[in-house]
């Protein structure tokens, strides 16, 4: 597709549980970000990676967060033992370098009972 | 830590009239800031970057200035329309990672 495409759009998981969140970024952008947003906030720095490694992953919350992009295109962040705390948007991000504009998706938001 | 400050505040203007943003970041210089509309339910989406080496910046109705001593960037929407009406976001790069990060946004309302 020509944007940036995050899947799914809602997820609804119990306390306790694992979520993955996928993004695909758009076709040969090397910058991908993860952010997280709260109502009324702006996007939360989570995890920015410059092709297959992560560049700065200093905004992960704790080490129930973890994100991959293995071959350099599609990221997944994965997040252990849900807490109702981690209830936002997930945004994903791409750019074609650092210092050009990026490109959000939708979003997936996540909602932990 | 690095604190990047925006209005908190909504604004809410007449039509016709000129909207200023702020956007005050403490400690060093950026070399990138970036300026993005986001409305509900929705990503951000990009307006315009200005460099650090850079006053000014503008496109159509927008404009961009950025003072490295005063640590401040304003955004103006001039001839303001109802349809601007949504949540401005500011964004900085860093030399050093270069990861961007947001302030938590000023909500604007236009009123016909």
């Amino acid at each position: 597709g020509a944007g940036v495409s995050q899947t799914p759009s809602n997820k609804v998981t119990e306390k306790g549980k694992y979520v993955e969140l996928r993004c695909d970024p758009i076709s040969g952008h090397t910058a991908l970000y993860w952010y997280r947003q709260s109502l009324g906030q702006g996007p939360e720095f989570l995890i920015y990676f410059q092709g297959t490694g992560a560049a700065d992953d200093s905004g992960l919350p704790n080490d129930r967060f973890f994100a991959v992009r293995p071959e350099g295109s599609v990221s997944t962040l994965k997040i252990q033992r849900t807490e109702r705390g981690d209830s936002a948007v997930y945004l994903c991000a791409s750019s074609l370098n650092r210092d050009t504009e990026a490109f959000f998706g939708q979003g997936t938001r996540l909602t932990v009972v | 830590s690095q604190k990047i400050e925006q209005n908190s505040e909504a604004l809410n203007i007449q039509e016709g009239k000129t909207a200023t943003l702020t956007c005050n970041y403490t400690n060093y210089s950026p070399a990138y800031l970036q300026w993005y509309r986001q409305d509900p339910g929705r990503g951000p989406v990009f307006l315009l970057l200005i460099r650090e080496n850079e006053k000014e910046k503008r496109k159509e109705r927008l404009k961009v200035t950025f003072d490295t001593t005063l640590k401040q960037s304003l955004f103006h929407i001039t001839a303001s329309q109802p349809a601007d009406s949504a949540t401005y976001l500011c964004a900085l790069i860093y030399n050093q990672g270069g990861k961007l990060i947001f302030g938590q946004g000023t909500e604007l309302s236009v009123k016909p």
